[in-house]
């Protein structure tokens, strides 16, 4: 069964700060690893989607890495923001299930 | 389009209670599934269906949750008799293919007391 950890749980950063969260998982026969942010109270938001073929995806300040024969994932948030605070969640997919298995997520906060 | 789209937003209910939850999938999306967040157990997927069949329902945690997807526009998640420990955010996604983003809902926070 596939177990996905994320960390660190949370993190308080100074605004402007480069950043990487990171993730790891144990059964590398994956499809895809898929980064979301969830702000309090709502629903989750996609940021990146990686392939298992795939080694990186970007997508504006946010960088994601895969690496599957270690079973790790990052992501990479330059000069972060007041705005990027919430929590980010890592959750793959794979071993014959199309249902995504969820990291506990970190916890992260930019002073302004 | 309005995306996945979940209600009620928010469900209070008594201990023994029937409750549904709703959710209509992004149009085209063949793949639907529902997840229950906790604070102790934080996302879980409970069930998924595939052009409207469901495919595993492992993630069930008893025989008093069901779901059905009648048709590839909507799903139901129901709970009877509702326990107290089935209070939770209850989400709903949907995506097309295999490799593709799962896109949530807004979630509906169930509170059973």
């Amino acid at each position: 069964k596939q177990e996905v950890t994320q960390i660190p749980a949370a993190l308080s950063v100074p605004e402007g700060e480069n950043l990487v969260l990171n993730c790891s998982f144990t059964d590398s026969a994956i499809y895809n690893l898929q980064w979301f942010r969830q702000d309090p109270g709502k629903g989750l938001t996609s940021l990146l989607l990686i392939q298992s073929s795939q080694r990186e995806q970007t997508s504006g300040r946010l960088n994601a890495s895969l690496d599957k024969s270690s079973g790790r994932s990052t992501l990479y948030i330059a000069a972060s923001q007041p705005g990027d605070s919430a929590t980010y969640l890592c959750a793959s997919s794979g071993g014959g299930a199309d249902g995504l298995t969820f990291g506990k997520g970190t916890h992260l906060i930019i002073q302004p | 389009d309005a995306g996945v789209i979940q209600s009620p937003r928010h469900e209070v209910t008594e201990m023994g209670q029937e409750v549904t939850l709703r959710c209509k999938p992004i149009s085209g999306h063949n793949s639907l599934f529902w997840y229950r967040q906790t604070m102790m157990r934080g996302l879980e997927l409970l069930i998924y269906f595939n052009n409207n069949v469901p495919i595993d329902d492992s993630g069930m945690p008893e025989d008093r949750f069901s779901a059905k997807m009648p048709n590839a526009s909507f799903s139901t998640l129901k709970i009877q008799p509702s326990e107290p420990r089935d209070s939770a955010v209850y989400f709903c996604a949907s995506k097309i293919g295999r490799n593709t983003e799962a896109f949530f809902g807004q979630g509906t926070r169930l509170t059973v007391v």
